[in-house]
C-alpha cells in the first residue's frame, strides 16, 4: 500500500521568507505526484504535478517541487512567500499502474505572517 | 463551466438519521471519488467509481454507500449516520488513462456534515 508522510504539520513564515515544505511516500513502482492547496474555506486546487520527464517542476503561483527518486521525496518549493499563500497544503501519489486512488499527506499548514 | 458541485454545502443531522450528499461533474470524467477529511488524518478515500455502475471501496468505506447510475452523479449515503461521521466530504474527478486526461483530480467544493 502507498502512503505518504508529511513531516512538517504547521509552518509559520514572515513574507518574503523562502520555503520547502517536504513529502515523502513509500511505494516501490513508478508514481505520479501531486500538490493540491486549500485556501481558508476552499476546496482543493491542484499546484502542480509531475508524472514523468525533468524531474524539476513547475506550478502555479511560483511554487515548484523537485522529484528526487532515491530519496522517494517531492518536495515543495517558493523562493519568496506571500501572505496570500497561508492555507494548507498536501501532497498525494498514485500509483502509476494502479487505478486512479490517491493517497494524501496529513497536509502541511502554512501561516504566512505579514 | 460548473465543472463539479456538491449539495448540501452544510447539513446538520442527528445520529442514527440516513443522509445523502450529492455530487455532480459537467467534464464526463470516468473516476469519480469520495473523501473525507479529517484533523490529523489529511483526506481519506471512502469510495470510488471507475465508471458507471462500477464502484470500489477507498481506505474508509464503512458506514457508507454509494451508487453511480449516471456518469455525471455519484452521490455517498450514510445509512445511520454516526458522530464519528462528522467530517467535510470532499468529491472529486478524474478522466480515464485511456482519455489522455488522467491522473489529475478535481475536486468540489466540499460538504460540511455535523451529525449531532
Amino acid at each position: 500500500a502507498q502512503s505518504v508522510s508529511q513531516h512538517n504539520h504547521h509552518v509559520i513564515l514572515s513574507e518574503a521568507a523562502s520555503l520547502e515544505l517536504g513529502c515523502n511516500y513509500s511505494y516501490g513502482g513508478t508514481v505520479n505526484l501531486f500538490w493540491y492547496v486549500q485556501y481558508p474555506g476552499q476546496h482543493l486546487q491542484l499546484l502542480l504535478k509531475y508524472f514523468s520527464g525533468d524531474p524539476l517542476v513547475k506550478g502555479i503561483k511560483g511554487f515548484e517541487a523537485e522529484f528526487i527518486k532515491s530519496k522517494f521525496s517531492f518536495n515543495l518549493r517558493k523562493p519568496s512567500v506571500q501572505w496570500s499563500d497561508t492555507a494548507e497544503y498536501f501532497c498525494a501519489v498514485n500509483a502509476r499502474a494502479g487505478a486512479n486512488n490517491l493517497f494524501f499527506g496529513t497536509g502541511t499548514r502554512l501561516t504566512v505572517i505579514p | 463551466d460548473a465543472g463539479i458541485t456538491q449539495s448540501p454545502r452544510y447539513k446538520i443531522t442527528e445520529t442514527g438519521r440516513q443522509v445523502t450528499l450529492m455530487c455532480h461533474q459537467t467534464w464526463s470524467h470516468s473516476y469519480m471519488f469520495w473523501y473525507r477529511q479529517d484533523l490529523g488524518h489529511g483526506l481519506r478515500l471512502i469510495y470510488y467509481s471507475a465508471a458507471a455502475d462500477i464502484t470500489d471501496k477507498g481506505e474508509v468505506p464503512d458506514g457508507y454507500v454509494v451508487s453511480r447510475s449516471k456518469t455525471e452523479n455519484f452521490p455517498l449515503t450514510l445509512e445511520s449516520a454516526t458522530r464519528s461521521q462528522t467530517s467535510v466530504y470532499f468529491c472529486a474527478s478524474s478522466g480515464s488513462r485511456s482519455s489522455g486526461n488522467q491522473e489529475t483530480q478535481y475536486f468540489g467544493p466540499g460538504t460540511r456534515l455535523l451529525v449531532l
